[in-house]
């Protein structure tokens, strides 16, 4: 069956600080790979998504950065956080979009 | 472009009470409709979903139908527990390898004894 990873759940880091998400999935082959921001006590918005390697489109401009540097492998990035980049992000896959996402488990980043 | 509207929460419900959330959308085509769900500190969870005109979705004792001739998705329950306490999230997307899942702004469900 499919599963979807996302490390780690929470993380702190100062203003300024790099960042490294990584999220995973098994058992399914050339997903389509999505990255979701959800600020606090709001919607979702998605940031990034990627139909292959390599191939990544940006939703909205902002600070963060997002690569697909194997298959199943969906990382996003910053060189240095903004307090604003505090949120909880949310991983998703997904084969035929008519079926809908499988989501992780999400990180819950504070910036302080 | 495409768009989906929800009720504003929160939604406060006695248990036992029944359940709507209402949900509409904006499409150029026929998508396909989803409900989310998202319990506290965790990620979404896909709740039911329905691919065509009047198909019906249902899971765990919600459901919901999609009606064209409305553009709308609403879901319901007839009879909340507090375990259903959550944020919902109605979404839509199109066939395709590269669609996108365009979502609602969300709505909190909160249900006491």
């Amino acid at each position: 069956s499919q599963t979807i990873h996302q490390w780690p759940a929470t993380l702190v880091q100062p203003v300024g600080s790099p960042l490294s998400l990584e999220c995973t999935v098994e058992g399914t082959s050339n997903p389509n790979l999505y990255w979701y921001r959800q600020a606090a006590g709001r919607g979702l918005q998605l940031l990034f998504y990627s139909v292959g390697i390599g191939q990544i489109s940006s939703e909205v401009p902002q600070n963060l950065s997002a690569s697909r540097p194997q298959d199943r492998q969906f990382i996003l990035s910053s060189k240095k956080l903004l307090l604003s980049d505090s949120g909880f992000y949310l991983c998703a896959w997904s084969v035929l979009t008519a079926y809908g996402y499988t989501f992780g488990s999400g990180t819950r980043l504070t910036v302080v | 472009g495409d768009s989906v509207t929800q009720m504003e929460g929160p939604v406060t419900l006695s248990e036992e009470a029944f359940l709507t959330i209402n949900c509409t959308y904006t499409a150029t085509g026929y998508p396909s409709l989803f409900w989310y769900v998202q319990y506290p500190g965790e990620g979404l969870q896909l709740l039911l979903k329905a691919t065509k005109a009047d198909d019906k979705g249902s899971n765990k004792g919600f459901e919901a139908t999609y009606r064209k001739e409305t553009t709308s998705f609403h879901l319901e329950k007839g009879s909340v527990q507090v375990s259903d306490s959550a944020v919902y999230f109605c979404a839509l997307t199109f066939t395709g390898t590269a669609s996108k899942l365009t979502f609602g702004t969300g709505t909190r469900l909160q249900v006491t004894l």
